[in-house]
């Protein structure tokens, strides 16, 4: 079991905003990176320290932080964007990395 | 532009060692963490363990006893090997950058993946 907790699957109409949280005790203290995963591609960089994101990712994507709870919002959901969404941070302890359960997105 | 490339075999026997190599090209390997994350078919992300350039390790404890991640900065790539595989272990296997990042605000090192290879699927079976 992951120490970050994600809800398994989430669905948005299109155009609508949806926010993905990520929850676990290491986030009162560190941040969570997020990650977007289409079928049969690698993982791709989203947002990181809080709400940042990497050049190229649209500004529909932004990222959050309230107390252990990490969230994903995007803004007027596009068909592209669905896809798994991963979080990643640290373990309870701290010392190590850990990923979330993902997230499978669905856009109505 | 960075590019990362998995390389190894793609079948490995129970209870032998799966060996991968993970090729930096566009970039320098120093002053960056170099990580192994895997994804067995169907299931979530699982992050491995890292290397910083320096040679330092760091290893998700439930692996910790199996896995050895290693750096090779003359040829820019960095390996791991994980013993004694299992079913369990078969996987995508991805390597990914992170940077070194000292956040001022949390006092603390924050990590992010900002690139990743394309993966090296190893299956394990006799």
């Amino acid at each position: 079991s992951s120490e970050l907790t994600q809800d398994p699957a989430v669905s948005v109409a299109l155009g609508q905003t949806v926010r993905i949280t990520c929850q676990g005790d290491s986030l009162r203290s560190y941040y969570a990176s997020w990650y977007q995963q289409k079928p049969g591609h690698a993982p791709v960089l989203v947002i990181y320290a809080k709400n940042n994101r990497p050049s190229g990712i649209p500004d529909r994507f932004s990222g959050s932080n309230s107390g252990n709870t990490a969230s994903l919002t995007i803004t007027g959901a596009q068909a592209e964007d669905e896809a798994d969404y991963y979080c990643n941070s640290r373990d309870s302890s701290g010392n190590h990395l850990v990923f979330g359960g993902g997230t499978k997105l669905t856009v109505l | 532009q960075v590019q990362l490339q998995e390389s190894g075999p793609g079948l490995v026997k129970p209870s032998e060692t799966l060996s991968l190599t993970c090729t930096v090209s566009g970039g320098s390997i120093r002053n960056y963490y170099w990580n192994w994350i895997r994804q067995p078919p169907g299931k979530g992300l699982e992050w491995i363990g890292y290397i910083y350039y320096s040679g330092s390790t760091n290893y998700d404890p439930s692996l910790n006893s199996r896995v050895t991640i290693s750096v090779d900065t003359s040829k820019n790539l960095f390996s791991l090997k994980l013993t004694s595989v299992t079913a369990a272990d078969t996987a995508m296997y991805y390597c990914a950058r992170a940077p070194d990042y000292y956040d001022i605000l949390t006092g603390q090192q924050q990590y992010h993946f900002d690139y990743w290879g394309r993966g090296a699927l190893v299956t394990v079976s006799s």
